[in-house]
């Protein structure tokens, strides 16, 4: 059984460029949750697919866009990036069975110059 | 919405000595709460996990929480920290039903001094 992936590991863009961020969910799970890190900070839930559907949304603008996929894996879109966007994001995944656990990957470092 | 708040951003501990990293947090339903590990430049490990039941949770290496609900508070403890207990420590709260949005708090970073 393989866990939660994240690629790239880290990703270098300059601002107003597009970003997109992939995580491979662990086996049987069909739940994505992405979270933005910033430096110092815990993280913050930018939103979560279940199932291919977006089904709750934190307080991001809508240029953080995101996608799941039949296999359950997810990206992360960000547009018109700016600095404040340099994160560490994470990706976790979880069962609609077991709603109480979510399993994170080793996250994206993204430095916006 | 849920809240919560880790006291602490820093604490400093000698090997061998007791540790206690504190945790409140705010809703106005019953939660979930959880404790996070997060080593230098990894993601987020699940630490342990209070749903229901005894108010007293373990993990397999030693730390232990207790949840309160009079003090809404959920701190972790250890009675003897080792080096490798180094990390950062995130308290979360995560309200059952719905979609599985985890509030975290903003880290205490647990230095355990040789």
């Amino acid at each position: 059984e393989t866990g939660v992936t994240q690629s790239p590991t880290h990703l270098i863009k300059t601002r107003g460029q597009q970003v997109t961020l992939r995580c491979s969910s662990q086996s049987g799970h069909n739940t994505v949750s992405w979270y933005q890190q910033a430096l110092g900070q815990g993280p913050q839930f930018i939103f979560q697919y279940y199932r291919e559907e977006e089904n709750g949304r934190g307080n991001f603008p809508p240029r953080f866009s995101g996608l799941q996929f039949p296999n359950y894996s997810s990206e992360l879109n960000v547009n018109a990036l700016e600095l404040d966007d340099s994160a560490l994001y994470l990706c976790a995944s979880s069962s609609g069975t077991l709603p109480n656990e979510q399993f994170f990957g080793p996250g994206t470092r993204l430095t916006v110059l | 919405a849920q809240s919560v708040t880790q006291l602490d951003s820093q604490v400093p501990v000698f090997e061998e000595a007791p540790v206690e990293l504190r945790c409140n947090y705010s809703s106005s339903v019953s939660v979930y709460l959880f404790w996070y590990v997060q080593y230098p430049n990894q993601g987020l490990q699940l630490l342990l996990k209070y749903l229901s039941g005894s108010t007293l949770v373990e993990s397999i290496n030693g730390f232990e929480a207790e949840f309160n609900k009079s003090q809404t508070s959920f701190h972790l403890r250890k009675p003897s920290v080792h080096i490798s207990d180094t990390a950062e420590y995130f308290c979360a709260v995560m309200k059952p039903g719905g979609y599985q949005k985890v509030t975290f708090g903003t880290g205490t970073k647990l230095q355990v001094i040789p």
